[in-house]
């Protein structure tokens, strides 16, 4: 079965402090992971990417199949950067432009 | 502006009483998901659609419709809506599938009393 699993409700840090949401996927297949961010009030944007090896605003994701996880990083946070942070997953074949969500982490990045 | 826009943001009603929430994109997107987001649940898709007149269900569909008429349009339908479908839900679309990323609305967030 496909799932991912963000295993933190609540991640809070102070700024400047290294910041890690967990994200660990099950899936057969080569997946396509995201993260997305959604700030108080506002949409779901997406933030990265697996497949673009990019870094928004400070943060990186990598890929790591052993351990079927997809972290979101940033060595040092930002109060701007208090959010709902939801990690999801596409299947690579069989496009249904479904999405599957984690349970999503609030980070709060305190002053 | 590309975007994905959702009617009504917010809306109070009661039991039975039928409600359509419509949901609108203006990129040619192929693909139109609706989401429910619940506390401690993250977002769980409802239906989806891969083109004109071609939907499925998501993994909650139950007390749910939706029909895809026009490849811009994507509405919500809710027959007989009951409070456990009290909740904030959003409308996404996406080009070529679930490889590219989702472009979501703003949410549309629903009190069934």
């Amino acid at each position: 079965a496909q799932r991912v699993t963000q295993p933190e409700k609540l991640l809070s840090v102070f700024k400047g402090a290294p910041v890690e949401l967990k994200c660990n996927y099950s899936y057969s297949g080569s997946p396509e992971l995201f993260w997305y961010v959604q700030y108080s009030r506002q949409r779901l944007q997406l933030l990265l990417r697996h497949i673009s090896r990019e870094s928004i605003k400070g943060f990186t994701a990598d890929l790591n199949k052993g351990e079927t996880s997809f972290h979101l990083k940033k060595p040092f946070a930002q109060e701007e950067d208090s959010a709902m942070y939801y990690c999801a997953l596409s299947r690579s074949s069989g496009n249904t432009g479904k999405l599957i969500f984690g349970q999503g982490t609030t980070l709060q990045v305190k002053p | 502006e590309a975007q994905v826009t959702q009617n009504p943001r917010y809306l109070i009603t009661v039991t039975g009483k039928k409600l359509t929430v419509t949901c609108s994109q203006n990129m040619n997107h192929e693909y139109m998901s609706w989401y429910r987001q619940d506390p401690g649940l993250g977002l769980r898709q409802i239906y989806y659609s891969m083109n004109v007149e071609v939907t499925d269900k998501g993994d909650v569909p139950e007390g749910y419709k939706v029909s895809r008429k026009e490849k811009r349009n994507f509405p919500l339908i809710l027959e007989s809506p009951s409070p456990n479908q009290t909740s904030l839900y959003f409308c996404a679309s996406t080009a070529t599938g679930g490889r590219q990323p989702q472009h979501f609305g703003d949410g549309t967030r629903l009190s069934i009393l």
